[in-house]
């Protein structure tokens, strides 16, 4: 059981260029979620997904594209890449359970540090 | 516009005595919290959490106090450990299941 995994752990991009992130998650998690850490902040929602096929945009979807084909890949795509984007990218998942076992809590892949120049 | 706040970036603590790590947040709908551990090059790993219909909730040595009227919660962790030491961050649930992250407070246990 790997969790979350994202590939690469590192990229350098140059402006203008493009990339996919790339997250996996083995756990049958319906809930899958794109964040960015920027230094000295907290962790900034991207894009989310409730399930296979339907995405919806966080707080900072702009230069992002995402899409959910299957319930286990969540890639995030950046286009024409800035140095605005530049930045840590965590992918995570959750299965969120109601009633007495009310729970929310999001389970992590270890982030992809970006850099673009 | 930060709807969730950490206010103290960093705090030391002898081993063996009480941390206690703040949060405040603006939004009035946030309906679950929860805290997340992070160390250096890894992703966050959940701690404890909350629903807004409590005011308490604990596990083992962390304890999660809810202040709704305040807006403000707090972790406690006793006694405190040298293995505790890592940047907590505090998250808050919103509408469309959302979820908004503090920048942080980078906890270090001294032994």
């Amino acid at each position: 059981n790997a969790g979350v995994t994202q590939t690469p752990k590192f990229r350098i991009l140059k402006i203008g260029q493009s990339m996919t992130l790339q997250c996996t998650q083995d756990m049958n998690h319906n809930y899958m979620y794109w964040y960015r850490q920027d230094p000295g902040m907290g962790l900034k929602l991207i894009y989310y997904s409730v399930g296979a096929g339907i995405t919806d945009k966080g707080e900072v979807p702009n230069g992002y594209n995402v899409s959910r084909s299957t319930t286990e890949d969540f890639p995030l795509r950046l286009e024409l890449a800035a140095p605005s984007q530049t930045s840590v990218y965590f992918c995570a998942s959750s299965y969120p359970t109601s009633g007495r076992t009310l729970s929310y809590e999001q389970y992590f892949g270890p982030g992809t540090r970006l850099t673009v120049t | 516009d930060q709807q969730v706040k950490q206010n103290s970036p960093s705090l030391s603590v002898q081993e063996g005595r009480i941390s206690i790590l703040n949060c405040d947040y603006t939004n009035s709908m946030f309906d679950y919290f929860l805290w997340y551990k992070k160390y250096p090059a890894e992703g966050p790993t959940f701690l404890i959490s909350i629903s807004s219909i409590k005011d308490k909730n604990e596990d083992g040595r962390f304890t999660v106090f809810l202040n709704k009227s305040a807006k403000h919660l707090s972790l406690h962790i006793v006694p405190s450990q040298p293995g505790d030491s890592a940047v907590y961050f505090c998250a808050a649930r919103g509408t469309g299941n959302q979820f908004y992250f503090g920048t942080g407070t980078s906890l270090t246990v001294i032994p």
